[in-house]
């Protein structure tokens, strides 16, 4: 089972701050990770799928970057919408298909 | 647009049973493989079960594998999952979700607001 650890567990920042959130594999998972977004009593949302590429309707400010073991999801410019948690998951080696244990950005 | 509605969540006692449904609109059902993602309270989210849109192949995580079946009616756009010998591990917000594949592509494009099961005595 591939296991995804997300760093760092709580990211405390303001209105306007650049967020970088790392997530990292066991092993490799080529391109074949996505990141969600979850807020406070709402079902996770697809954010970016292939590692790189924006679903449908996400702002230009998220961006998804990464190969192999080591991915990084940034948020340009974080806008109060945008404070929430954020989880990884791969599809490379299934099943399982496998989360990380999610990052919370937080206003600072 | 895509909606997904679950339903049949509630409180049961450990070793009980339970059957969950996912009432879907807004695509052709039968063209996308499905998934169930559960969440704990508090906790992260785990990946449960799919079954593909193609050949209604299923697949199970190890801690439910063989308590749990997964099933579709594609003439009904609804998916279920059979759910024995509950433990108290089981309790958790229970998603729906939708991949974008017919094939699984474990990627989970559209979620349901989720029905919550209780596994308590």
């Amino acid at each position: 089972e591939i296991v995804l650890k997300q760093s760092p567990a709580t990211l405390s920042l303001s209105p306007g701050e650049r967020a970088t959130l790392s997530c990292r594999a066991s092993q490799s998972v080529s391109s074949y990770l996505a990141w969600y977004q979850q807020k406070p009593g709402q079902a996770p949302r697809l954010l970016i799928y292939a590692a790189t590429n924006r679903a449908t309707g996400v702002p230009a400010r998220f961006s998804g970057s990464g190969f192999g073991t080591d991915f990084t999801l940034t948020i340009s410019s974080l806008e109060p919408e945008d404070f929430a948690v954020y989880y990884c998951q791969q599809r490379s080696s299934w099943p399982p298909f496998t989360f990380g244990g999610g990052t919370k950005v937080e206003i600072k | 647009e895509v909606q997904l509605l679950e339903s049949g969540g509630g409180l049961v006692q450990p070793g009980g049973s339970l059957r969950l449904s996912c009432a879907a609109s807004g695509f052709t059902f039968g063209d996308y493989a499905m998934s169930w993602v559960r969440q704990a309270p508090g906790k992260g989210l785990e990946w449960v079960s799919t079954i593909t849109g193609s050949d209604g192949s299923s697949y199970y995580a190890d801690s439910v594998k063989g308590r749990f079946t997964i099933s579709r009616d594609n003439s009904k756009s609804t998916l279920f999952l059979q759910m024995i010998r509950l433990t108290v591990d089981d309790t958790a917000l229970y998603y729906c979700a939708k991949d974008p594949r017919r094939t699984a592509a474990g990627t989970f494009d559209y979620w349901g607001q989720g029905t919550l099961v209780t596994v308590s005595s």
